[in-house]
């Protein structure tokens, strides 16, 4: 019953440096999210998408990309790391929108 | 625009005393309304949902929140705190057409419940 599974849990990068954070969920959903977590602003969306095939921007989009790879599968990559990306990340997803909406446990990412 | 305001950043208890996390919303609709609970380091958990069925919605752990339109509010609360309840919790609002498209959860700048013995 695994949900939704991030991968790394921990993770630190030079500046300039890139990755890709993996998601993945095997309860059939539809939409999937990225958000990062710093401390005081709550969570904020970077991407999601509403269905296999489609992505869109969030509220903080710029220094990242994503992929919905196939309906299970929502990465999140950093082309060129800055020390402002240091945060936790955090994968969800859920089935349509206004459904319960379920969290992965977090990759922490340290940029110096 | 959908938005959501947590008035306290930090509510501190004692052990057996109520619990009131507060919260406000902003929606041009009948929103879906959710309170998450989030351990240190770790993941994100529902405590409980209201999706315009009753206004008096009971969680997980004891907790349960009450959607008020006419005040826009959704405070949560719990009669008796337990040193395990010390977390933050964050107050979500379920926004649809986000962009003009899906919808997409806005969250709140999130309480600390800190439970002293």
């Amino acid at each position: 019953n695994a949900g939704v599974t991030q991968t790394p849990k921990f993770q630190v990068l030079k500046t300039g440096q890139s990755m890709t954070l993996q998601c993945a969920q095997d309860m059939n959903h539809n939409s999937m999210y990225w958000y990062r977590q710093d401390p005081g602003m709550g969570l904020r969306l970077i991407y999601y998408s509403a269905s296999e095939g489609t992505t869109d921007k969030g509220e903080v989009p710029n220094g990242y990309n994503v992929s919905r790879l196939n309906k299970r599968e929502f990465s999140l990559r950093l082309e060129s790391a800055a020390p402002s990306q240091t945060s936790v990340y955090f994968c969800a997803s859920e089935m349509a929108a206004g459904n319960t909406i379920y969290f992965g446990e977090g990759s922490w990412l340290t940029v110096v | 625009a959908q938005s959501v305001t947590q008035l306290d950043s930090h509510v501190s208890v004692s052990e057996g005393t109520p619990v009131l996390l507060r919260c406000n919303y902003s929606s041009s609709y009948s929103p879906s309304l959710f309170w998450y609970v989030q351990h240190p380091n770790k993941g994100l958990q529902l405590l409980l949902k209201y999706t315009s069925a009753a206004t008096l919605v009971k969680g997980i752990n004891g907790f349960e929140a009450e959607f008020k339109k006419s005040e826009t509010s959704f405070h949560l609360t719990k009669p008796s705190a337990h040193m395990s309840d010390a977390a933050e919790y964050f107050c979500v609002v379920s926004a649809m057409n986000y962009g003009g498209s899906q919808g997409n959860l806005i969250f709140g700048k999130g309480t600390k419940l800190s439970v002293k013995p």
